[in-house]
């Protein structure tokens, strides 16, 4: 059963376009949430969002976290050929019965920006 | 230094063959772990390593076997591998010191088992 939930599993755009991946999550003991961009090798850091309603913002990308409803976005504005990767969400928590120290990770979205 | 590095790229080897990855950082993070990424599915735990101590085994085949030698360096024996086995094998490190929080990767190993 999956804890961490992203939506869309897919997502085609054309540049320009203004895009919004979701991330919803079941975990206990919320420590963080992060952001990380896979192109063909490792996931590289984009966010860790710990506080709700607090935005971060790098360059074209930004993200928010709502601990109440427990859900993320992450939003990317004129996007690029260069955006295209798979953009995972990870919580950072403790299923009932767990150790801490780890991350769950939802299945990513599978971003592909058209020229 | 802000990497985590990993050797070697790729690997190919046999059902009966004996290798080893291996996974370094120089960051002073005092957690690490193994991931193994399957394609299209995203990197699934399979050890954790917290102040040099196996802190998690996510039910990991007894034919990996992680090991710690100091607390920059991290390596993954394989031994008696499947072809199933074949995957990308992640490394990773974080300064938290209960695990989780902000983990750094390293580019992989691409594996694969024939």
């Amino acid at each position: 059963e999956d804890k961490v939930v992203q939506s869309p599993l897919s997502l085609v755009v054309h540049e320009g376009d203004t895009v919004t991946l979701n991330c919803s999550y079941e975990v206990t003991n919320f420590r963080s949430l992060l952001w990380y961009k896979q192109e063909k090798k490792a996931p590289t850091f984009l966010f860790m969002l710990t506080s709700s309603g607090i935005e971060k913002k790098s360059g074209r990308l930004s993200s928010i976290l709502d601990k109440k409803e427990l859900f993320s976005i992450l939003n990317i504005t004129a996007t690029q050929t260069g955006d295209s990767a798979i953009y995972l969400c990870a919580v950072d928590g403790s299923l009932r019965g767990s150790t801490l120290g780890r991350l769950y990770f939802g299945r990513g979205t599978q971003l592909t920006v058209w020229p | 230094d802000t990497e985590v590095t990993q050797t070697p790229k790729h690997l190919v080897m046999g059902m009966t063959n004996k290798k080893s990855l291996k996974c370094e950082q120089h960051m002073g993070h005092r957690a690490m772990y193994w991931y193994k990424q399957k394609a299209k599915k995203p990197p699934e735990l399979m050890f954790v390593y917290s102040y040099e101590k196996l802190s998690i085994n996510e039910s990991v085949p007894s034919r990996f076997s992680p090991e710690c030698p100091n607390s920059s360096l991290l390596n993954l024996h394989l031994h008696a591998l499947q072809p199933e086995d074949s995957a990308l094998y992640l490394c990773a490190s974080s300064q938290d010191r209960g695990g989780g929080g902000e983990q750094f990767f390293g580019p992989g190993t691409r594996l694969t088992v024939l």
